[in-house]
């Protein structure tokens, strides 16, 4: 299993809002070790969607949104849109492990 | 603009070893600003960071592959590399390269070469 949790899969419709979970605990996201999430399309390598928490680099829409609090953090999509459809993964660094690790991923389906 | 992509043998027989090379380009893996790591991910599964190698030469693995994996850079071509010995099915893969970027909190990873896929496999 994922040192980070995530959700398996979310779902929703075109043009509304969806958020996925990463939840992990005082030796990652509660130790304070930054957040980062990345989008993989089907048979593409992941990319980065959002970096330390809540930056999103240069060409990520606005649609994304990502925030921290205690040991967990959030990815906000809003504006759904078919192209979104992807797997997500949020990455943090662990203290116990001294690793870098991910959560399993998260499918997200566009209806 | 860095871009990375990984090179390598597709297919390797059990307990032998695995190599992988990844090619910088856009840019000096000298730079003292960036981290150089490999990560892999078994088909329909999540992502594992493999390890990082530093500029210094000095490298951090992840403890569940440690006693398996080398790092190691090649200034003179702009390139590092992964070995990964005593391989088993389990470690059938695809492997990337990505640049390391540090906030003094945890690292992320941008971009990422687009990957390769190692099969190990008699």
């Amino acid at each position: 299993h994922s040192v980070l949790t995530q959700p398996p899969s979310v779902s929703g419709a075109p043009g509304q809002r969806v958020t996925i979970s990463c939840t992990g605990s005082s030796s990652n996201i509660g130790a304070g070790y930054d957040v980062h999430w990345y989008q993989q399309l089907p048979g593409t390598a992941p990319q980065l969607l959002i970096y330390v928490n809540s930056n999103r680099p240069s060409g990520v829409p606005d649609r994304f949104s990502g925030s921290k609090s205690g040991s967990s953090a959030s990815l906000a999509i809003t504006g759904l849109q078919a192209e979104d459809e992807a797997d997500y993964y949020c990455q943090s660094y662990d203290s116990n492990l001294s690793a870098s690790v991910f959560g399993g991923g998260t499918k997200l389906t566009v209806l | 603009q860095v871009q990375l992509q990984e090179s390598g043998p597709g297919l390797v027989k059990p307990s032998q070893t695995l190599s992988l090379t990844c090619t910088v380009s856009g840019g000096s893996i000298r730079s003292g600003s960036y981290f150089w790591s490999w990560i892999r991910q078994p088909a329909g599964k999540g992502l594992e960071w493999i390890g990082r190698i530093y500029t210094s030469g000095n490298t951090n693995y992840n403890p569940s592959l440690q006693s398996r994996v080398t790092i190691s850079l090649d200034t003179s071509k702009n390139q590092f590399s992964l070995r990964l010995t005593s391989v088993t099915a389990a470690d059938t893969a695809v492997y990337y390269c990505a640049t390391d970027r540090s906030s003094g909190l945890g690292d992320w990873f941008d971009p990422w070469g687009q990957g390769t896929l190692v099969t190990v496999s008699s």
